[in-house]
């Protein structure tokens, strides 16, 4: 079956600072990758996705390319603010005969200090 | 595009009661899914329904406690029975487009089981 692991939380950055969240995945198929992020008391939020190799999904200054060959979809932002402070979950969705059908990895709390 | 409702958004149910929630989108789609976020956790995949055909339920689900129907092509219910305080959970309901390329979630439906 499908598998998807990002690395433990949680990770606490200062203002400004860089952040690597990184996710692998286990696939039977070809899927699409997909970031979500959680603010406290509130519901799922697409952050980004991409749908094919060497994709690169891009919002609100974060970053994730898919990578075929490592089976990868490391988050990035070069600079995170006290506000980016959630809960952000990597996940795919299969395509095919199961289309849509998500996996979810655990999610990595960010907290992020003034 | 699929723009989903779901009802309710919120309820404090009774220990030992029933709740059914039920998911509309505004357009048709051949599966819908049903995800559960426990407090703290990550999404996990209840059941896949489709129309015209029983529900197809996870590993560590069971379709006496979580019955689920599927009248039609836009609408889809999930029951929580018989409900204890470890079903205060969070119950998405999900769509895609046909590549599954897009993944679409519902509000969520919060429940509190006292």
């Amino acid at each position: 079956g499908n598998s998807v692991t990002q690395m433990e939380g949680p990770v606490t950055l200062s203002e400004e600072a860089f952040l690597t969240i990184n996710c692998t995945y286990t696939a039977t198929g070809y899927p699409s990758l997909f970031w979500y992020v959680q603010y406290p008391g509130e519901g799922l939020q697409l952050l980004l996705k991409a749908t094919k190799a060497d994709d690169k999904g891009s919002n609100k200054g974060f970053e994730a390319t898919y990578r075929k060959e490592t089976t990868s979809f490391h988050l990035e932002k070069g600079s995170v603010q006290v506000s980016d402070s959630a809960v952000y979950f990597c996940a795919l969705s299969d395509r095919g005969t199961n289309a849509g059908k998500s996996t979810f990895g655990d999610g990595t709390t960010l907290t992020v200090k003034p | 595009s699929a723009v989903i409702s779901q009802k309710p958004s919120r309820d404090i149910c009774q220990r030992g009661t029933s709740l059914t929630i039920q998911c509309q989108v505004d357009s048709q789609v051949t599966m819908m899914f049903w995800y559960r976020q426990q407090p703290g956790q990550s999404l996990t995949l209840i059941a896949t329904a489709n129309q015209g055909s029983e529900a197809t339920y996870e590993s560590g689900f069971v379709i006496d406690k979580f019955p689920i129907s599927r009248p039609n092509l836009t609408f889809s219910t999930l029951t929580v029975s018989n409900m204890s305080p470890e079903d205060s959970s969070i119950y998405l309901c999900s769509v895609s487009d046909r590549a599954g390329n897009t993944i679409y979630f519902g509000e969520g439906s919060w429940l509190t089981v006292v």
